[in-house]
């Protein structure tokens, strides 16, 4: 029972340069999301997504991209990085079928950029 | 609109002391209240869930109450153990009308010393 994965689980880039986060779900969920985490400032959504083919703007979208093409994955898109996006990238999943469940997480990724 | 606070960190206890770490919440409509707990190098895992006032939500000795009159959901273990150190969070699901988003608190962390 797989869960959520996310990969890749560590990353360096250089600024300027592009990268894609891959987050899958084997729970059959309709909400997904994508959080980073950095100190002292807890967890900040950056998109989410309502099920396959929908996303939407979470409180810090500036810099990121989403793509939700199949239900199971959901893609977290860097263009050009820049050190302020240095930061631990958590996604979740969530089913839509109760109000009451609570969201499952990866293991996340640590991303520098340099 | 929706939001979690809780209380700064870090907290530092000796083992075997209680604990309580305080969290509120701001919810226009009737929420469910989830305390998440991250150990070091890991993602968040739900650790308990409360969903209608009220409620008491437990596991592994933990404890939190789900009072509207105050709006809180404070966390509460009698008896703290080195094992406990990790980062909590405190975090909420809208009503019925928007609980496809997920909000949390900025996060607690724990240090239990020996």
């Amino acid at each position: 029972n797989a869960g959520v994965t996310q990969t890749p689980k560590f990353r360096v880039l250089k600024t300027g340069q592009s990268m894609t986060l891959l987050c899958a779900q084997d729970m059959n969920h309709e909400y997904m999301y994508w959080y980073r985490q950095d100190p002292g400032m807890g967890l900040r959504l950056i998109h989410y997504s309502v099920g396959e083919g929908t996303t939407a703007k979470g409180e810090v979208p500036d810099g990121y991209n989403v793509s939700r093409l199949k239900k199971q994955n959901f893609l977290l898109g860097l263009e050009s990085a820049a050190p302020s996006q240095t930061s631990v990238y958590f996604c979740a999943s969530r089913t839509s079928a109760d109000m009451n469940t609570e969201a499952f997480f990866g293991q996340g990724t640590r991303l520098t950029v340099v | 609109g929706d939001s979690v606070t809780q209380m700064e960190g870090p907290v530092t206890l000796s083992e075997e002391a209680f604990l309580t770490i305080n969290c509120t919440y701001t919810a226009t409509g009737y929420p469910s209240l989830f305390w998440y707990v991250q150990y070091p190098g890991e993602g968040l895992q739900l650790l308990l869930k409360a969903t209608k006032a009220d409620d008491k939500g437990s596991n592994k000795g933990f404890e939190a109450t789900y009072r509207k009159e105050t709006t809180s959901f404070h966390l509460e273990k009698g008896s703290v153990q080195v094992s406990d150190s990790a980062v909590y969070f405190c975090a909420l699901s809208p009503g019925r009308y928007n609980f496809n988003k997920f909000y949390f608190g900025s996060g607690t962390k724990l240090n239990v010393k020996p």
